[in-house]
This record gives structure tokens, sequence and C-alpha cells, in this order.
């Protein structure tokens, strides 16, 4: 089962609201990554977490807010964003073991609008 | 630092025929591998195919193969016999290998559409 799940699927806030995303995978996998995605662009990597610690925040501004409760989940706490932070947030999950492969296996993505 | 190249933004292909899709890369890495994802309309991002630089056959995974020229830095994909259900974007990406949690870099994307 290489299955990652993500909620919400939809998601519309304000720019006061605080909400959060959610993801999921029951692989075993030890890396977890969140990754943004505009329309018709590559995913851009904002965060990867190794063993359940912050390992790379690629210089995201501080209203997306990462936190790796457990080896199986992953929570991207959001507040006070902006409009252009409307997009597709997409999880992925690793072995995170060094294994010569690595595939990131992802999940359905959670298409966000900030109104 | 690792680079992704696809040229074709998008590709049409009639139905049953097969099609290849390009990509070339940059590393200065000796140990790396390629990764094809698709994905559809509907945003999630699909595995199809992995090939490692030390691998000396072409990885192949039902109607999906590609085509590693190792000199020429290219990793194409190869579908056969394509199917209504194969229209989507297609992303090349690639990744040093036995490093745990490094980044995947992506290519722009091909976006394909198979015609009945």
């Amino acid at each position: 089962d290489t299955e990652v799940t993500q909620t919400p699927k939809h998601l519309v806030m304000g720019m006061t609201n605080k909400k959060s995303l959610k993801c999921e995978q029951h692989m075993g996998h030890r890396a977890m990554y969140w990754y943004k995605q505009k329309a018709k662009k590559p995913p851009e990597l904002m965060f990867v977490y190794s063993y359940e610690k912050l390992s790379i925040n690629e210089s995201v501004p501080s209203r997306f807010s990462p936190e790796c409760p457990n080896s199986s989940l992953l929570n991207l706490h959001l507040h006070a964003l902006q409009p252009e932070d409307s997009a597709l947030y997409l999880c992925a999950s690793s072995p995170g073991d060094r294994a010569r492969q690595e595939t990131q296996y992802f999940g359905p993505g959670t298409r966000l609008l900030v109104l | 630092a690792q680079k992704i190249t696809q040229t074709q933004p998008g590709m049409f292909v009639q139905e049953k025929e097969a099609v290849t899709l390009d990509c070339t890369y940059d590393t200065s890495d000796q140990s790396y591998g390629l990764f094809w994802y698709k994905q559809p309309s509907s945003g999630e991002m699909i595995f199809l195919i992995y090939q490692g630089s030390y691998d000396e056959q072409n990885a192949t995974e039902g109607r999906y193969s590609l085509n590693f020229q190792k000199a020429r830095k290219s990793a194409n994909l190869v579908i056969s016999a394509s199917q209504l259900g194969d229209s989507a974007m297609y992303f090349c990406a690639m990744r040093e290998q036995y490093s745990g949690n490094t980044p995947l870099v992506f290519g722009k994307g091909t976006r394909l559409s198979v015609i009945a």
C-alpha cells in the first residue's frame, strides 16, 4: 500500500482565518514533505521532516507553520494567509532511510483558496 | 546543483499509439535517481517509474519505459499503446541517491493529450 491521505480536499479561507491541513501515511516512512503547487507549474518544496524533526525549511513565510506530531502525521497550520497563497498543497512521504531509490509518494492534495 | 529540462510544454498522441516525453538533466552527483510522475487534473502526483544512475538496464513498468542515455544525460519516458486516461501532466524529477530526505528537483512538465 502506497497511500498518503490528505484532508481536507478543498479549503476556502479568509485572510484572518486559522486553518490546518492534515496528511497521514501508514507506510512506515520516516521522511515527510510539504509542497506548494501553482497552476501549470511544478511542485515547490516547502518543508521536509526527517524522523519527526524539521530538516528543511525553504524560507517559507511564518504564516505557514508545519508540525509533525508523530511519524505518521504531518500538519500544516495556516494563519493570516494572502490571496497569492492560493494553490494546491501536496504532502509526500518517503522511506527516509538512505535507500537507493527513496521514492516519494504523494497524497491527493488540498486545493486552497484564500479570499 | 541539479537541473531537469523538459522542452515539450504540450504533446498530442493518437489513442493506441506510442509517445515519447523528453527529459534531460544536469548534475554533478555520481549517484542519482531519475523519476517520472503523472499528474491528472485531479491533482495527485502518481509515481510511474524510476531509473538509477548505475542501473544497466532501462526501467520498465507495464506500458511505461524509461529510455536512459547516461552519456547524453537524457531520461525520456515512453508510453506505449496510449489510452485516453493517459491525458495528464507528466513531470520528470531527480534526486541524489542514498541521501535520505534530499528533495526532488522537478522539470516544468509536459502536458500530454490523448486523442480518440
